[in-house]
């Protein structure tokens, strides 16, 4: 079967750093993303990692290990803006081209 | 440039009914995408449109939901007849291409009581 985990809720203070994790077991790799939504909104597209590494991309970066299964998001410099869910997404070819969510991790922040 | 967009936004609809939901993607975007959300659950995968051809429809839960893509243009999912496990949130999203990033509507929130 198909796996990914991420912790449910995250709390953090504004100006500061925060690291949501995201593990995953699945049959097949080929991409993983990170995706915010705000309540009542569309997700919208944070960052692809499909090569091991960091990816940089403004407050926001993003980590791979393919070897083991992990990613994290990493947002720097919070802002009230920043309390959204947080959603970690792998696309396992094997099982088509389909995104496999986690539950999402809902980050609130606080002044 | 317009996002995915969704309609309608909320529906209630009672077991038995059955209702439509419409999704336009973005203007020349090939690929086209149906999840489905439930409550305190993952999103979850329905189906894949690539133009007017079904890709892939291994996550579409029983033949109560048809989807179509006439034309390769905008997308329809219709639930006949609804069930109450069928209420959740249904997203819609499109690609230009399979293996770019998808870019997702705000959703349909589906209720039936």
């Amino acid at each position: 079967g198909q796996n990914i985990d991420q912790p449910t809720e995250m709390t953090a203070t504004e100006g500061a750093i925060v690291q949501i994790n995201c593990t995953y077991q699945t049959s097949g790799f080929n991409g993983l993303f990170w995706y915010q939504q705000h309540a009542g909104e569309a997700p919208t597209f944070l960052s692809y990692n499909v090569l091991d590494g960091l990816e940089e991309k403004g407050r926001f970066s993003s980590f791979l290990s393919r070897s083991k299964g992990y990613s994290y998001l990493l947002l720097k410099e919070l802002q009230m803006k920043d309390s959204a869910s947080y959603l970690c997404a792998v696309r396992v070819l094997e099982a088509g081209t389909a995104l496999i969510f986690g539950k999402g991790t809902t980050l609130s922040v606080s002044s | 440039e317009a996002g995915v967009t969704q309609f309608p936004s909320h529906s209630v609809i009672e077991k038995g009914q059955t209702v439509t939901l419409r999704c336009d993607p973005i203007s020349g975007h090939d690929n086209l995408y149906w999840y489905r959300r439930v409550m305190g659950k993952e999103i979850k995968f329905l189906l894949h449109f690539v133009k007017e051809s079904k890709q892939d429809e291994s996550g579409m839960p029983n033949n109560r939901f048809l989807a179509e893509r006439t034309g390769g243009t905008y997308s329809t999912l219709k639930v006949q007849p609804a069930e109450l496990e069928d209420s959740g949130v249904y997203f819609c999203a499109s690609s230009p291409t399979w293996n770019t990033e998808a870019f997702f509507g705000q959703g349909t929130r589906l209720t039936v009581v």
